[in-house]
């Protein structure tokens, strides 16, 4: 079981603000890292993948990069809107093992 | 396109209890992932079943087990159930054997209440 840690556990910013976060894994047997957002109520949905370190992808104002050498990835959401008030989970997987870990997530807020 | 579907959507048993929960995977999927989140944890791997074989599981006691029908579809059985079974069991599926470089698509999970 890897220990994938997301900081920070929650975060209220304005409408219009620009924010990140970091998901934290163990740097060795590295595969793939998925980011899915949780929204209240809904199903998790698929972010990204990203298998490469120096990946960066990009979806709209969301955006993330991985660095496998050091174990992390950051997720950036760029001129937050309400709507993109969810919960962002990182899952990075074992490879071997042939599932993925989910970290507890970051708790966005965006305040109109 | 009908999406992962759990059923039921919320469950109330009694300690000792045992539950039953379901979930159908999207058409053409094969392998169905079973999560547990705990109030104030992260999602937990519980298991993870493939063309009706169970591929792997998490660290949790032999009460939870299940099993993959011809169709895909998955069944999560919790037998003597514990109050701290309480939880969102959240049912997810893919396309292939492995969720390396393929999404998971999940439901919208069944809420069990041990009382």
């Amino acid at each position: 079981i890897l220990n994938v840690e997301q900081s920070p556990q929650s975060l209220h910013v304005q409408e219009g603000d620009s924010t990140n976060f970091t998901c934290s894994f163990p740097s060795s047997n590295f595969y793939a890292l998925h980011w899915y957002r949780w929204e209240t109520a809904k199903s998790p949905e698929a972010l990204f993948v990203m298998t490469l370190n120096g990946d960066e992808k990009k979806k709209g104002r969301i955006s993330a990069t991985l660095n496998t050498k050091e174990g992390y990835s950051y997720l950036y959401i760029k001129g937050s809107q309400p709507e993109d008030s969810a919960t962002y989970l990182c899952a990075p997987n074992s490879g071997g093992y042939q599932k993925v870990t989910f970290g507890t997530g970051t708790k966005l807020q965006v305040i109109p | 396109e009908a999406g992962v579907t759990q059923s039921p959507t919320h469950l109330i048993k009694t300690r000792g209890q045992q539950a039953t929960l379901r979930c159908s995977p999207i058409s053409g999927h094969t392998s169905v992932y079973w999560y547990q989140q705990a109030l104030g944890l992260g999602l937990q791997f519980l298991l993870w079943y493939d063309e009706g074989e169970e591929r792997n599981r998490g660290n949790f006691p032999p009460r939870f087990s299940g099993r993959q029908f011809p169709n895909y579809s998955s069944e999560l059985n919790v037998n003597a159930l514990e109050l701290e079974d309480s939880a969102l069991y959240l049912c997810a599926s893919s396309l292939g054997q492995l969720l390396l470089n393929t999404e998971a698509f999940f439901g919208q999970g069944t809420r069990l209440t041990v009382v």
